[in-house]
């Protein structure tokens, strides 16, 4: 079975700082990876995602991550963040369905 | 396109009646999800259909849960007897895909279900 692993369940930072979200996964196949986004009372939206080819994924709003095989890892990153990227973040893997991990909550502070 | 579409946004129950909840998936997309979410976790797998067939069911699907997807368009997700326990965010996704990753996955905006 796949699993992820976020590392963090509560990042706090200041505006124009940069950010880190870590997430680690587990998985006995090929694997498809993912970072979704869920700002209050939204649904989740696509950040990114990693399917193939080159390791480092751009994604919208500036959010980028790099999938690194031998670490199981697959961080989500942006190097100065706004107040309107405070929200709630997932890394998931594909199988039948994505499986999630349990959600980093980002707060941006002025 | 409009995106993935949920009905009703919110529902409250009384324990031991049934629901059902409605999702319209983006057109031409084969795949189907349904998935769980409690406050504070990641939302949870639960099942998915390729066109109207039901292809695999999470283990926390229980017996009270029954999902159809009867022409390969829109699915119904229904749960009898509900429990406080079931008391959650109820998301549905659509995705365009044939190969075990099932493609890129869009999600509805959830069926919020509050059981008294």
């Amino acid at each position: 079975a796949q699993s992820v692993t976020q590392l963090d369940s509560q990042v706090p930072v200041f505006e124009e700082a940069p950010v880190e979200l870590r997430c680690n996964y587990s998985s006995s196949v090929s694997v498809y990876l993912f970072w979704y986004v869920q700002y209050p009372n939204q649904g989740l939206q696509l950040l990114l995602k990693y399917l193939s080819g080159s390791t480092l994924v751009k994604g919208i709003n500036g959010f980028e991550a790099e999938f690194n095989k031998s670490q199981t890892s697959f961080h989500l990153r942006k190097p100065s963040v706004h107040i309107s990227d405070t929200a709630e973040y997932f890394c998931a893997v594909s199988d039948a369905g994505l499986t999630f991990g349990e959600g980093t909550q980002l707060t941006v502070n002025p | 396109d409009t995106g993935v579409s949920q009905d009703p946004r919110h529902k409250i129950t009384k324990r031991g009646q049934n629901v059902t909840f409605r999702c319209d998936p983006i057109s031409e997309h084969n795949r189907l999800y349904w998935y769980r979410q409690t406050l504070g976790q990641g939302p949870e797998f639960l099942t998915y259909f390729q066109n109207e067939a039901q292809l695999e069911k999470s283990r926390l699907l229980s017996d009270r849960f029954s999902a159809e997807r009867p022409k390969g368009s829109f699915s119904t997700l229904e749960i009898q007897r509900t429990e406080q326990g079931d008391s959650a965010m109820y998301l549905c996704a659509s995705s365009h895909g044939t190969s075990s990753a099932g493609g890129t996955q869009y999600f509805g905006p959830g069926t919020r279900l509050t059981v008294l």
